[in-house]
């Protein structure tokens, strides 16, 4: 099975600051990954997917890259409504065994 | 307007069974593949069964024997059959549609892009 790794688990960080995320699977799964954003007590919503295509309605400051194994989650200029926790996930497995990053909470500093 | 509604959810004994249903709006759900994720207390998410639009499905390890996805295509709504419960299964379910991507070749879902709210399922005696 294809295991995912998220780091940091958790960050602080103010608003107007540049957000980092990394996610690495377990073994290669070319572009086949996609980020979500959950709030609390809220369903997850998709913010990426196929690595880097920005989801319809989703603003641009949130950007997605990598390929094979390791991928980034990047919030260019973080607003208050981006303190949430995000996830990766991939899609790679065949049959279908869908597997997700353990999160990152992103909190206020 | 695209719109998932679960239900069903609730208090149940280990060992016992319960029906989650998913009622959808704004497409179909036989036209789509989609599936249950679900996330226990203060926990991360956990991919739990998908059922494709030809109807194939395919379950996680930690349910399957256990849990059951099916659809009706006259009510357009999904369910998940869940037999031998057990605490670990304690958990709020969502549904969700998902889009497809090409690997290997092969029609394949991929990102999980409508959600419903969720339903709590609760296994204690």
């Amino acid at each position: 099975d294809i295991q995912m790794t998220q780091s940091p688990s958790s960050l602080s960080a103010s608003v107007g600051d540049r957000v980092t995320i990394t996610c690495r699977a377990s073994q290669s799964i070319s572009s086949y990954l996609n980020w979500y954003q959950q709030k609390p007590g809220k369903a997850p919503k998709l913010l990426i997917y196929a690595a880097s295509s920005l989801q319809s309605g989703v603003p641009s400051r949130f950007s997605g890259s990598g390929s094979g194994t390791d991928f980034t989650l990047t919030i260019s200029s973080l607003q208050p409504e981006d303190f949430a926790t995000y996830y990766c996930q991939q899609s790679y497995s065949t049959p279908p065994l869908f597997t997700f990053g353990p999160g990152t909470k992103v909190d206020i500093k | 307007e695209v719109q998932l509604v679960e239900s069903g959810g609730g208090l149940v004994q280990p060992g016992g069974s319960l029906r989650l249903s998913c009622a959808a709006s704004g497409f179909t759900v036989s036209s789509n593949y989609m599936s249950w994720v679900r996330q226990a207390p203060g926990k991360g998410l956990e991919w739990v069964s998908v059922i494709y639009s030809g109807g194939s499905t395919y379950y996680a390890d930690s349910v399957k024997g256990r849990f059951t996805i099916s659809r009706d295509n006259s009510k357009n709504t999904l369910y998940l059959q869940m037999n031998s419960l057990r605490a670990e299964d304690t958990a709020v379910y969502y549904c969700a549609r998902m889009t497809l991507v090409v690997v290997t070749a092969i029609l394949s879902p991929d990102a999980f892009d409508i959600w419903g709210q969720g339903t709590m399922v609760t296994v204690s005696s």
